[in-house]
């Protein structure tokens, strides 16, 4: 049962402190996306890979995260140095043709 | 950028009833999905649905592009089925960026 896996699935973190979100791709998709889960804001696109290049990090705080996928079966987010309002749930999502999959997501709560 | 519009907003079935959720969009979409969020928070996949009709159990949909809308149907509704549906589209001027709607709050009573 292919799927897409994150790590780690819960991080309670303090303000200053870096954070570093990991996702595995289901095999041979080609695309991945990390969305982010606020209240506020409700579901919206940080960053968007395709073929391990970056296409779009538009909706990313240049200044604070950053996005890489060292291979094609690992996709990172990190910030540094992370703050309250950075508190969200964060979902990797990866896809070949049209359709996205997403994996369980990583609750970030940072104090 | 394309906007997403669902209704209703929160929704409130006794077990056994039917519902129709609609996701309306401003622009042309080159693709739209069918979510449901469970009470874990998981995204599940119900229908990747750009033109046409689809059928999974009890759960159908029906996207009509020309006029820029998409209906999700459930029926016999069960307790499982409560959380928050939504619908996400990518339009015509975007590589692959979801768009998501603002989602409906269904909860199933039994």
């Amino acid at each position: 049962d292919a799927r897409v896996t994150q790590t780690p699935r819960h991080k309670v973190t303090e303000m200053g402190q870096e954070v570093t979100m990991r996702c595995q791709p289901i095999l041979g998709h080609n695309t991945v996306f990390w969305y982010r889960q606020t209240m506020m804001q409700g579901l919206e696109l940080l960053a968007y890979f395709r073929n391990r290049a970056p296409l779009d990090d538009s909706g990313m705080p240049k200044d604070r995260f950053s996005a890489e996928m060292p291979d094609a079966t690992l996709a990172t987010l990190k910030i540094q140095p992370s703050e309250p309002r950075d508190s969200a749930v964060y979902f990797c999502a990866s896809g070949l043709r049209a359709e996205q999959f997403f994996g369980p997501g990583t609750r970030l709560t940072v104090l | 950028g394309i906007q997403v519009e669902q209704s209703p907003p929160d929704l409130i079935l006794q077990e056994g009833a039917n519902s129709t959720l609609r996701c309306n969009f401003s622009d042309s979409v080159n693709n739209l999905q069918w979510f449901h969020q469970n009470p874990w928070g998981q995204l599940i996949n119900l229908f990747y649905i750009p033109s046409g009709t689809k059928q999974n159990g009890r759960l159908s949909a029906t996207t009509v592009a020309t006029e820029r809308y998409s209906l999700l149907y459930i029926s016999s509704s069960q307790t499982t089925d409560s959380g928050v549906y939504f619908c996400a589209v990518v339009d015509g001027t975007s590589y692959g960026k979801l768009t998501f709607g603002q989602g409906t709050i269904l909860t199933v009573h039994p």
